[in-house]
């Protein structure tokens, strides 16, 4: 089946400008995971949605930073007043509805890579 | 929070070789360890995953083994071919959703 698929695969903007971020998630998948992976590293988690809502956005590293996910599938990472430093690959994940406590397999869609000149 | 550090950072090995990729996590909540593959471009793709209650899983020519009083866990990879060649990261899970990895080993495996 269709994994999760984001949009733009690169994005190339000015510093200051706004830009956003989509991430189509696995069908059925009720949780949605943004991360930032930086040159030669390890990708760090930025927010956690179940469903429409934002249950963890404790990795977004300032205000900044917003995503949204109103109808519980499609969700946009949206950027304000870009800075150099935001330049990173943007990954989005989805999993599906963990049971009994049992967390489910994220898995991961091919990343935007946003180059902020 | 966790924090997970990965050994070595770039690995090469002959084709037909084994590989031994290992990292070590910090939080003893950590219950799930799952690894990914990533090639160049291409977001990471998980290869195989370990909960806490399990020691050791196989899957073909992939293992990963799980030390929780050590708190380590390693990936092996027996026959290695050239397609093998990619960044492997290791993460961990720390109760809740967020994963936190590895800094990432890079394989590259010479025919």
């Amino acid at each position: 089946g269709a994994g999760v698929s984001q949009t733009p695969s690169n994005k190339v903007t000015e510093k200051g400008k706004y830009v956003e971020l989509r991430c189509d998630p696995i069908s059925g998948h009720t949780a949605l995971y943004w991360y930032r992976q930086s040159l030669g590293q390890g990708p760090e988690f930025l927010i956690y949605f179940q469903g429409t809502g934002a249950a963890d956005d404790s990795g977004l590293p300032n205000d900044r930073f917003f995503a949204v996910r109103p109808e519980g599938s499609v969700s946009t990472l949206k950027i304000q007043r870009t800075e150099r430093g935001d330049s990173a690959v943007y990954l989005c994940a989805s999993s599906e509805p963990g049971t009994g406590g049992r967390n489910q397999p994220q898995h991961f869609g091919d990343g935007t890579r946003l180059s902020i000149l | 929070g966790e924090n997970v550090e990965q050994h070595p950072s770039t690995l090469s090995v002959q084709e037909g070789d084994s590989a031994v990729i290992k990292c070590t996590y910090s939080d003893s909540a950590s219950n799930y360890f799952p690894w990914y593959k990533q090639e160049l471009g291409k977001g990471p793709q998980l290869i195989i995953d370990i909960r806490s209650n399990v020691g050791e899983k196989k899957d073909q020519r992939i293992a990963v083994t799980l030390n929780k009083t050590a708190k380590h866990f390693s990936l092996h990879i027996t026959e290695t071919q050239p397609e093998d060649s990619a960044v492997y990261f290791c993460a961990a899970l720390p109760g809740g959703n967020m994963l936190t990895f590895g800094g990432g080993t890079r394989l590259m495996v010479k025919p």
